[in-house]
């Protein structure tokens, strides 16, 4: 079947720290992957997304590469700020059918100052 | 513009009870997913419609559970006899549909059920 596991948290760094989030994936067909984030008190919204091998994502500052041979798209980010505390949830879709969601568990992340 | 919207923001009700949640997509968005977060599970997901059918129904997780749409927009995600284990965030996303690559998910701020 389909599924994705990712570290467990929860992280929790100080401000500048490097981030690196886990995330690995089994699929029965060619998924595309995507990096949600949950901010406190807000709805899921997507922070990145990579539709092919070797594709790399980007959005503020985080990065994720697709590794096909590794069945793995980590999240990074260089430098994390206390706004970046959230929940991270890694996920996956088949482009065939109805393209749901499969996601990993997430993991809280919090940044101190 | 507007985003997905549910309603109501918080439900609380008792067991046994039936409570309807309703769901109101973005314009022009064909797809409508419905996904559920638990403590104990996750996020996992419940149904898809395309247009008003659903083509995928397999996140169901009993036929206590049912879901519409009407009119190619808003859905209504219905669940009877509710029970203890029913209690969770209740997200509805809606997306654009096209072949291959999928499109965006933009997700609604969900709906809390607190079954008592």
């Amino acid at each position: 079947g389909n599924s994705v596991t990712q570290m467990e948290g929860p992280v929790t760094l100080s401000e500048e720290a490097f981030l690196t989030i886990n995330c690995t994936y089994t699929a029965t067909g060619y998924p595309s992957l995507f990096w949600y984030v949950q901010y406190p008190g807000e709805g899921l919204q997507l922070l990145l997304k990579a539709t092919k091998a070797d594709d790399k994502g980007s959005n503020k500052g985080f990065e994720a590469t697709y590794r096909k041979e590794t069945t793995s798209f980590h999240l990074e980010k260089g430098s994390v700020q206390v706004s970046d505390s959230a929940v991270y949830f890694c996920a996956l879709s088949l482009r065939e059918g109805a393209q749901k969601l499969v996601f990993g568990q997430g993991t809280r992340l919090t940044i101190n100052p | 513009g507007a985003g997905v919207s549910q309603s109501p923001s918080n439900k609380v009700t008792e067991k046994g009870k039936d409570v309807e949640l309703r769901c109101d997509p973005i314009s022009g968005h064909t797809a409508l997913y419905w996904y559920r977060q638990s403590l104990g599970q996750g996020l996992e997901f419940l149904i898809y419609f395309q247009g008003n059918s659903a083509p995928d129904k397999s996140g169901l997780p009993s036929d206590r559970f049912s879901a519409e749409r009407t009119g190619g927009s808003v859905s209504t995600l219905t669940i009877q006899r509710t029970q203890q284990e029913d209690s969770a965030v209740y997200l509805c996303a809606s997306s654009l549909v096209g072949s291959g690559f999928p499109y965006e998910q933009y997700f609604g701020p969900g709906t809390r059920l607190t079954v008592t």
